[in-house]
């Protein structure tokens, strides 16, 4: 079975500083897809970052980079610079192929506080 | 563009009564996916068409569910009878053909069933 799992359900980090969501997955593929999305209160899923598993190279945008191990199947998102607007749930997903048919697998999510 | 456009925000109504969610896909998006959101479950896919045709819907709950996409532009996800525990917030996305895969989703619908 295809899963992913975040540990952690809650965080917090002050602003300004740097924090890391963990994320694992499962699975037997050898290239495909992974996501961070984010959910503010207002409930919108916002496409954060995207790495494709045959690329090396850690994906970043902004402020927001990965951490890939695809050797231990890890996917940690690093948030630099914390703001204010980053509070939200931030799931990471995992785009599984099968039998002609794909979906995006979510994890259960990790709610992030940033404290003034 | 005005990106994946889902109506109405937020729907109360009587168990027993018929739900007709809707959703507008990104122009140039072949595929489309309804998905919902529960503190139990997380999020799960219940359906999704490529081209306007449904792929998989091994998701939808039950036969209470269905789901239409009759042109490239609108799909509908009805729930009749719809009962309490369907209180959920459904969200569509879509996606392009190819590319890097990322969904972009709707601002979702929060159900009521009371």
């Amino acid at each position: 079975a295809q899963t992913v799992t975040q540990s952690q359900p809650e965080m917090s980090v002050q602003e300004a500083e740097t924090v890391t969501l963990s994320c694992t997955y499962d699975t037997s593929e050898s290239n495909y897809y992974l996501f961070w999305y984010k959910q503010p209160p207002s409930r919108q899923m916002i496409l954060v970052i995207r790495q494709e598993a045959y690329k090396q190279q850690n994906a970043t945008e902004n402020r927001f980079s990965v951490n890939f191990q695809k050797a231990a199947k890890s996917f940690s998102l690093k948030i630099s610079d914390s703001q204010l607007g980053d509070t939200a749930m931030y799931f990471c997903a995992f785009r599984k192929v099968q039998g002609g048919s794909e979906k995006l697998v979510f994890g259960k999510g990790t709610k992030l506080t940033v404290n003034p | 563009d005005a990106g994946v456009i889902q109506s109405p925000r937020h729907e109360v109504t009587e168990m027993g009564q018929e739900v007709t969610l809707r959703c507008k896909p990104i122009s140039g998006h072949d595929y489309l996916f309804w998905y919902r959101q529960t503190m139990m479950r997380g999020l799960e896919l219940l359906i999704y068409f490529n081209n306007n045709v449904p792929i998989d819907d091994s998701g939808m709950p039950e036969d209470r569910f269905s789901a239409k996409m009759p042109n490239a532009s609108f799909s509908t996800l009805k729930i009749q009878p719809s009962e309490p525990r369907d209180s959920a917030v459904y969200f569509c996305a879509s996606r392009e053909q190819g590319g890097d895969y990322g969904y972009t989703f709707g601002s979702g619908t929060r159900l009521t069933v009371v």
